[in-house]
């Protein structure tokens, strides 16, 4: 069964400290993995897509590296406006053009200032 | 600017009504898909299309429908409300072909309680 774990539950950072959160996945065949930044009361907002092994994607204090397992997120020098719910969602291939993203349960992250 | 939208926002009913959750996007995207969130779970896909006039199943589709009449609009249909289905729906969109192609982009969501 395809499935997709994302480490810890909750983090919590002083502001500057650097981390990276977990998305550990099991399924058929990978056509993508995605990362979005979700907000208390709003819809996830996309930040990367990776496709292969050893790709790594960057936005501002964000990197996104994934292996054939697992993919981290890690997040350098962060701020409290980084704090969020970061979700992990794979998407098995074969799979018709898009559907059937499985997400996994989140990462809450809180920066302290 | 190209958008999606929901409504409404945020919803009471009772058990038994029919409710339908509006979805619109401004991307002229040929893909759309509504999920629904709840605590322990993650987000759960309830159905998806692909276009016009196609409409799939989901992971949790049961008690739901979805009908597809033009690109912009996915109408999600709850035929008869039951508190199970209490819960945070998010409609999301992406382009069927491009760079970006698998990439989905979310509604900010519509909060349903079922009374």
């Amino acid at each position: 069964e395809d499935q997709v774990t994302q480490s810890p539950e909750a983090l919590r950072l002083q502001e500057g400290e650097s981390s990276s959160l977990n998305c550990s996945y099991t399924v058929s065949g990978l056509r993508g993995l995605f990362w979005y930044r979700q907000d208390p009361g709003k819809g996830p907002e996309f930040l990367f897509t990776l496709y292969s092994a050893g790709e790594e994607k960057e936005k501002e204090r964000l990197k996104a590296t994934l292996t054939k397992k697992e993919s981290f997120l890690h997040i350098t020098a962060p701020k409290p406006e980084d704090s969020a719910t970061y979700l992990c969602a794979v998407q098995a291939s074969p799979g018709g053009s898009q559907g059937n993203l499985i997400f996994g349960k989140g990462t809450k992250l809180s920066v302290k200032p | 600017d190209a958008e999606i939208t929901q409504s409404p926002r945020h919803k009471i009913t009772e058990t038994g009504r029919q409710v339908t959750l509006a979805c619109h996007q401004t991307w002229n995207h040929n893909n759309m898909f509504w999920y629904r969130q709840d605590l322990g779970h993650g987000l759960r896909l309830i159905h998806y299309s692909y276009g016009v006039q196609d409409t799939n199943k989901g992971e949790v589709s049961d008690g739901y429908s979805v009908s597809r009449s033009n690109t912009e609009d996915l109408p999600l249909t709850l035929e008869s409300a039951a508190s199970s289905q209490t819960s945070v729906y998010f409609c999301a969109s992406g382009p069927e072909r491009g760079p970006s192609t698998d990439t989905q982009y979310f509604g900010p969501g519509t909060r349903l309680t079922v009374l």
